[in-house]
């Protein structure tokens, strides 16, 4: 069962705009990745922020966490039709060694033109 | 460097068949994950394997299993299939942790 949650579940926004998306969940962690997938086909990695980081940008992409709420969102600025797709969070929490990735039920973004 | 790879990309299989999926994972990178995404369930984490050996194991039946070669290569197998096991199967690989690459995915038909 899915342990972080994202909201909105559903975003749809014009060409140019900005689109937020958050993520909160549940346990301590080492790092929150988000990813990017379109129509049922793999997963893209946007980017990572660590546990010690509060803000991390790429490009047109800007992630914010805060520890204390256990939240991130992610913020897509000046959107074109091309972002449109599904956007999950995951999780690497900090009791699991490895490899071993938590997602939201994430967030299906339409950016109109 | 080329990503990573997923064989096949669709499968057609009926109930109480078995399935082999394969992985290949980026140049260098020796930890491989499996994760199940299903409609009602989302993105559900199988295994992990690092090395050939299984570092994690998600909340799946034993139905569920993989290994590793020594070329970092993974398969995952699901014995006796159900109509529940339909999905896409993504594989994602990693140096040792962190970032994660996925492949394309398997889509798993059962009928």
């Amino acid at each position: 069962s899915q342990q972080g949650e994202e909201d909105p579940q559903a975003l749809s926004i014009q060409e140019g705009e900005n689109a937020t998306m958050n993520c909160s969940y549940k346990t301590s962690i080492n790092n929150l990745q988000w990813y990017r997938q379109n129509s049922g086909r793999g997963l893209v990695h946007l980017i990572l922020i660590r546990s010690n980081e509060r803000e991390k940008h790429s490009g047109r992409l800007r992630v914010t966490l805060d520890t204390s709420k256990k939240s991130s969102s992610l913020l897509i600025t000046a959107s074109r039709a091309a972002d449109t797709a599904s956007y999950f969070c995951a999780t690497d929490a900090v009791e699991t060694s490895g490899s071993r990735l938590t997602f939201g039920e994430g967030t299906q973004l339409t950016v109109n033109p | 460097k080329a990503g990573v790879t997923q064989t096949p990309r669709y499968l057609i299989k009926t109930r109480g068949q078995q399935v082999t999926l394969s992985c290949s994972p980026i140049s260098g990178h020796r930890s491989v994950s499996w994760y199940q995404q299903t409609p009602g369930q989302g993105l559900q984490f199988l295994f992990e394997y690092f090395s050939e050996t299984q570092r994690n194991k998600g909340n799946f039946p034993g139905r569920f299993s993989g290994r590793q070669f020594s070329n970092s290569r993974s398969e995952m197998n699901v014995s006796t299939l159900e109509l529940g096991d339909s999905a896409l199967y993504l594989c994602a690989s990693s140096p040792t942790f962190g970032e994660q690459f996925f492949g394309p995915g398997t889509r798993l038909t059962v009928l």
